[in-house]
Formats: structure tokens, sequence, C-alpha cells
């Protein structure tokens, strides 16, 4: 159980185009979704919080209107990279937080992004 | 604000050694701590939970330790495998998110 997907789990896209995430639990309901950038051995930085229904409350530093999260129901939450730039390449992994759960998230498997 | 620290460095244990890593921080104690894995170009896994009021828990080979005194997380892994290979991360309880930190990576020798 408890199984997170992530769609596409690579691209490439060319500068200035936007890119579209997707993260869906598969066997569980999750209230509360994550959004995570992560550098080669680096820590996981949280982008931001997405609650299903309302809007996403980004990290300080994150650029609301460059990376659009929706969190349109329990299952699905997306995350759009607009007018990508080769700065926006990074490992771009989500996670969700079953309904009624405080604790642990699951991961999906992440999304390679890298833009030309 | 809270910091975690945990060993940048790569961490060689021979094939069936135990493995010991660990996660440090700094400032208030957490109500509760977990460990992941992560494997290359991988989302992480969820290992371990350990509260403020239990001391250590088990889990298969794994045993991870809470010191709050020491402000201290211990990660065990005992009869150690190649497979066991990995960056291991500690995150903590914050306010409604997790405090991560930067993990350390574990290479089992065969």
């Amino acid at each position: 159980g408890a199984v997170v997907s992530q769609h596409p789990s690579r691209v490439i896209c060319k500068s200035g185009t936007s890119v579209k995430i997707e993260c869906r639990s598969l066997d569980f309901q999750a209230t509360t979704m994550f959004w995570y950038r992560q550098f080669p051995k680096k820590s996981l930085m949280l982008m931001a919080t997405s609650n299903e229904g309302s809007k996403a409350t980004y990290e300080q530093g994150v650029e609301k209107d460059k990376f659009l999260i929706n969190h349109a129901s329990l299952t699905l939450s997306t995350l759009t990279v607009t007018s990508a730039h080769p700065e926006d390449s990074s490992f771009y992994i989500c996670s969700a937080r079953e309904l009624g759960g405080l604790e642990t998230q699951y991961f999906g498997p992440g999304t390679r992004l890298l833009v030309l | 604000s809270q910091k975690i620290e945990q060993n940048s460095e790569a961490l060689n244990i021979q094939e069936g050694k135990t493995a010991t890593l660990t996660c440090n921080y700094t400032n208030y104690s957490p109500a509760y701590l977990q460990w992941y894995r992560q494997d290359p170009g991988r989302g992480p896994v969820f290992l371990l939970l350990i509260r403020e009021n239990e001391k250590e828990k088990r889990k298969e080979r794994l045993k991870v330790t809470f010191d709050t005194t020491l402000k201290q997380s211990l990660f065990h892994i005992t009869a150690s495998q190649p497979a066991d290979s990995a960056t291991y991360l500690c995150a903590l309880e914050g306010h409604y998110q997790l405090i991560w930190g930067a993990g350390t990576k574990l290479i089992i020798k065969p």
C-alpha cells in the first residue's frame, strides 16, 4: 500500500516552454501533497505544500507564478514549471500524506527535468 | 531554527558488519523523527519512525535510537548487505512539515 506515482519520470524541454508534472496517490487518499526539489548530493528542499481544494502554500523564495501547483482531487496534484529556464533543471519529487495521517510521507519516484 | 546534521562523508562498511549512521539536531526535540532510504535517481522510501518517548525501535535488521538529551538519533543496520548501499536521510517533525538532513551515503562492500 501507500504508493505514489509521478509522471513523467524524465523530461527534456527547450527554454521558455512549460512542463507539467503529475503526482498521484494510487491506493490512498491524500489531503496533503508536498513538492520538493533536490540538487545532487543535497537535501530535499520543500517548495510548496498542496492541500486538496485550496491554494498551495509556498516556501520562502519559491515563485508561485513560476511553479504552479494544482491539487484538484484527493489523489492528484500537479506542478507546472512555467517558462522553464536551464536553472530550473533539477530533480522534482512529490510526496503525499494519507487522509488523517500526520506523520509519514510517501514519496513518488521523482521527475528529472532538463531544460536546454 | 532547527538544523539537522548528518555525516556528509560516505560510510564504507564491510558486508556482514553493523553500519551505524548518525543524525544530530540543534534545537528543540521533535515529537518524532524518521529515517528514509533514497537510491540514486529515486524518491525516498520510509523506513522507521521513532517518537520522543521511545528510546529504541526495531524493524528486521534495522534499529533506531533516539536520545533527546544528546539531541541525536542513531540508525543501525545489522548484518549489512551490498543491497543496503544507498543514501539514508533523517527527517524531523517540524511545523506541519518535515525538516530534512542532507543524508549519508552508505556503501556496503562485499
